[in-house]
């Protein structure tokens, strides 16, 4: 079954808030968190990851957390823009390398 | 520098055709990748190819078959086309194995009859 969860499918932000996208994983022998954006009619991109043995990584506009207390990824997207309107994937790697992707949170941005 | 180039983008199939699909890749990456995306479940992996010459099984590999032709192309085959192979299929490429970025295609539309 799934190893990595969306906490919820569709997220609505007014532009110009910050955007919080949940993410639970349930391996806890997880080393490596991604997170990817998916427009429409798109392949995945890459946004940003995150290593286990850190619990926080800044990017442009990004930050991803990480909780392995409890098993939870956050991604949080500053100023949100039209733009960012996308579904967005996490993905961990487990122990095996494999990669799993949850199921994806469709963000849309309300002008 | 076009990345990762799928063909075809869009393939309406009958039940029992087969079709390749067909992948490359220009970065000089070792690991190309065939996932399936089905609404509500993400991407799964079909196989991979950690790097030339050799390809893996990933997580549902039935009624596929790839093959890494070379270093830049990965090609997914499908010999006898069922509805439940109606999907968008990714290929994705990176340097080697998941220690970082996968690079994606734009993905193939595939309907089976």
């Amino acid at each position: 079954g799934e190893s990595v969860g969306l906490h919820l499918p569709t997220l609505s932000v007014q532009e110009g808030d910050n955007s919080i996208i949940n993410c639970a994983y349930s391996n806890s022998a997880s080393d490596y968190f991604i997170w990817y954006k998916q427009e429409s009619g798109k392949g995945p991109q890459f946004i940003i990851d995150i290593r286990s043995n850190m619990d926080k990584r800044q990017g442009q506009r990004v930050t991803v957390l990480l909780n392995k207390t409890v098993k939870h990824l956050s991604l949080q997207i500053a100023a949100t823009q039209p733009g960012d309107s996308a579904v967005y994937f996490c993905a961990e790697r487990s122990n095996d390398y494999k990669l799993s992707f949850g199921a994806g949170t469709t963000v849309t941005v309300r002008a | 520098n076009a990345g990762v180039t799928q063909t075809p983008k869009f393939q309406v199939l009958k039940t029992g055709q087969s079709m390749t699909l067909q992948c490359a890749q220009d970065m000089n990456h070792n690991s190309m990748y065939w996932y399936r995306q089905d609404p509500g479940m993400g991407l799964r992996l079909i196989y991979y190819s950690a790097s030339e010459g050799t390809t893996d099984k990933g997580e549902v590999p039935n009624g596929y078959n790839v093959s890494r032709l070379n270093k830049r192309e990965f090609s997914l085959r499908l010999e006898s086309a069922a509805p439940s192979q109606t999907s968008v299929y990714f290929c994705a490429s990176s340097e080697q194995g998941y220690t970082g970025e996968l690079f994606f295609g734009e993905g193939s539309r595939l309907t089976v009859l």
